[in-house]
């Protein structure tokens, strides 16, 4: 079965500072999706990136990009110059090509600190 | 571009009362809708998915039911309400945009009393 790990429950640090949230998971599929979700205090899952299993090359969104190390099973979240909006609860998520079944890790709650 | 709509946003409704909310997608044509439940610090749980108008699939066996009546509309509902049914409630969607990739809903909250 697969499995999502994030290690970190809780985080902070300070506003401009570079931050990184892990992730790890386990599976024995080869084709698969990643995903780190925002949500605030207002509870709305916001998508923040995505990587395609198959791609080689590191997803980056603006500020936010990903460590993904297919051999290793890990996934994580780099936040370059934090800013106090993202301040929130960030999700892992792992899901196979042929289902629709998102695999949830625990959550990290990130606190930015002006 | 995509949307997706939810509501109500927030209810307070007694043990055993009926429940119903609704999503709507707009901006796609037949998309993947799901309804997820977040328990109070906690992850979320897929509790009902549909590939298609009529076609319901359930992941978790519960007092809950699912509709979809039109191709970007989707029902939550119940016939009567237990405490355990309180929390948050994520409609979700996917597509041909980014395949395989899930975007949400604001939520509901819902408080059974």
């Amino acid at each position: 079965a697969q499995t999502v790990t994030q290690s970190q429950p809780e985080m902070s640090v300070q506003e401009a500072e570079t931050v990184t949230l892990s992730c790890t998971y386990d599976t024995s599929e080869s084709n698969y999706y990643l995903f780190w979700y925002k949500q605030p205090p207002s509870r709305q899952m916001i998508l923040v990136i995505r990587q395609e299993a198959y791609k080689q090359q590191n997803a980056t969104e603006n500020r936010f990009s990903v460590n993904f190390q297919k051999a290793a099973k890990s996934f994580s979240l780099k936040i370059s110059d934090s800013q106090l909006g993202d301040t929130a609860m960030y999700f892992c998520a792992f899901l196979m090509d042929s289902n629709y079944q998102l695999i949830w890790g625990a959550g990290t709650k990130l606190i930015i600190k002006p | 571009s995509q949307t997706i709509h939810q509501w109500p946003a927030t209810l307070v409704q007694p043990v055993g009362s009926p429940l119903s909310l609704e999503c709507t997608v707009e901006g796609t044509s037949n998309p993947n809708l799901y309804w997820y439940r977040q328990a109070a610090g906690r992850g979320l749980q897929l509790l009902f998915y549909s590939v298609g108008i009529g076609q319901i699939s359930s992941e978790v066996p519960q007092n809950l039911s699912a509709s979809r009546p039109q191709d970007r509309q989707f029902i939550l509902s119940s016939k009567k309400l237990l405490l355990s049914d309180s929390g948050f409630y994520l409609c979700a969607w996917s597509g041909d945009f980014e395949a395989n990739t899930i975007y949400f809903g604001e939520g509901s909250w819902l408080t059974v009393v």
